[in-house]
Formats: structure tokens, C-alpha cells, sequence
């Protein structure tokens, strides 16, 4: 069975640049998060999803961060414009009902 | 908000050795989750628990769910080297359902061949 799938896998931008993260989650999963990870900070609770209705996003930094779910099988995290201590490791993560999440590999952001 | 306080850090074994690590929060959950990283990946759920004093097997992994429901504990025995990463412990706050988890900050096992 397909995990879930962000893409793309690294991206490396000019501060001032919009960037786009992309995540399906699990087919039939009707939770969709996102995390943000750094060494200092750990792992974040950015947004989180809920019949792709947002729920919380009171982990979102600032206005520069959007996050959308069309459908049920995509997302996206915006950042506009970046900045270079936006550079970090982000995930998404789905989970169905009460089960644990499910993380995807994560997007690699490096801002210069 | 609530916290999870994960211990130790870091450790580095040597192979075949036995591993033990904690979980401990000022408050109480209803469920406590192991998760392991692997460099350039992401968490991996390794053990749910879901009952005061549960003690689950994965393996070579176990895990336990503390009787006042504000520690956990995960032991690893006779580790090889591909356990290394970063575990976390993670729980959701309140004795909420999965909509939110919190994460402790993880301990990073290194294993010596």
C-alpha cells in the first residue's frame, strides 16, 4: 500500500521566493497534518485537517504560511515569502479516525 | 501546554547491548505511542499503548505504559546497528483522540558494530 507522498523530496530556494509543499495523504484517511522539524525546535505541529476541513492551525508561524485541502487526496503548505529560518525538514502526516499518524518522508527546504 | 520530557538525549552502545529509554509529563494520557526515525525519513510508529500498565512486544522492542499514566518506558534488546535514529514518545494532549499529538524531543541511539 502507498504510504504518504510529499513532494518534492528537497527544494532549495532564494529568501523572497514562494514555495509550495505537496502531500497525498493515505487513501481513506480523514486526518491530514503538517509538522515542521528543526535540531533546536524538534518536531512542530504546523496545521492539522480534519475532513479536509482545518481544525488548528495555530502552529502556523505567521500570515507567510497558508495550508489548503481541496480534496481529500491532496494538500499543500505555502510559504510566501520564504525566509532563510523557514529552512527545515517538513512533514505531513494522515491518520483515520483514532488510529496513529502516518508520516510521509518529508520535504527538505533550504532557503539561501 | 503539555510537555513530554524524553531521556536520555542521546545514547551510544555497542552492539548487542541492551537499550532502555523514558517518557515522563506532568500530566496524564490516555495513550502513549513510540516512534523511530531514520536519517532522511520520516517517523515510523514502532508501538501504541493504550491501557495503564499495558506492557507491549514488538519484537525486540518493548514498551510500557506507567501505572500513573505520566511516564513510558521503551527497551530495545540485544541492538544491532540499524536501530539507530531518533526515538520519540508521543501522546494526544487532554485525553483527546488523534487530532493532535504532542512529541517529546526524541533520544538519538547510536549503535557501535
Amino acid at each position: 500500500d502507498a504510504g504518504v507522498i510529499q513532494s518534492p523530496r528537497h527544494e532549495v530556494t532564494e529568501m523572497g521566493q514562494e514555495v509550495t509543499l505537496r502531500c497525498k495523504p493515505i487513501s481513506g484517511h480523514d486526518y491530514l497534518f503538517w509538522y515542521r522539524q528543526t535540531m533546536m525546535r524538534g518536531l512542530e505541529l504546523l496545521i492539522y485537517f480534519n475532513n479536509n476541513v482545518p481544525i488548528d492551525d495555530s502552529g502556523m508561524p505567521e500570515d507567510r504560511f497558508s495550508a489548503k485541502m481541496p480534496n481529500a487526496s491532496f494538500s499543500t503548505l505555502k510559504i510566501q515569502p520564504s525566509e532563510p529560518r523557514d529552512s527545515a525538514v517538513y512533514f505531513c502526516a494522515s491518520s483515520f479516525a483514532g488510529a496513529p499518524q502516518h508520516f510521509g518522508d518529508g520535504t527538505r527546504l533550504s532557503i539561501l | 501546554g503539555q510537555q513530554l520530557n524524553q531521556s536520555p538525549q542521546s545514547m551510544f552502545i555497542q552492539e548487542g547491548e541492551d537499550v532502555s529509554m523514558n517518557c515522563t509529563s506532568s500530566s496524564t494520557f490516555n495513550t502513549w505511542l513510540w516512534y523511530k526515525q531514520d536519517p532522511g525519513e520520516g517517523p515510523v510508529l514502532l508501538i501504541a499503548l493504550y491501557k495503564a500498565g499495558e506492557l507491549t512486544s514488538n519484537g525486540r522492542l518493548t514498551a510500557q505504559f506507567g501505572i500513573t499514566r505520566k511516564d513510558s518506558f521503551l527497551n530495545i534488546s540485544a541492538s544491532i546497528p540499524s536501530d539507530v535514529g531518533i526515538y520519540f514518545c508521543a501522546g494526544p494532549p487532554g485525553g483527546t483522540s488523534y487530532g493532535k499529538l504532542t512529541f517529546g524531543q526524541g533520544t538519538i541511539l547510536t549503535v557501535h558494530p
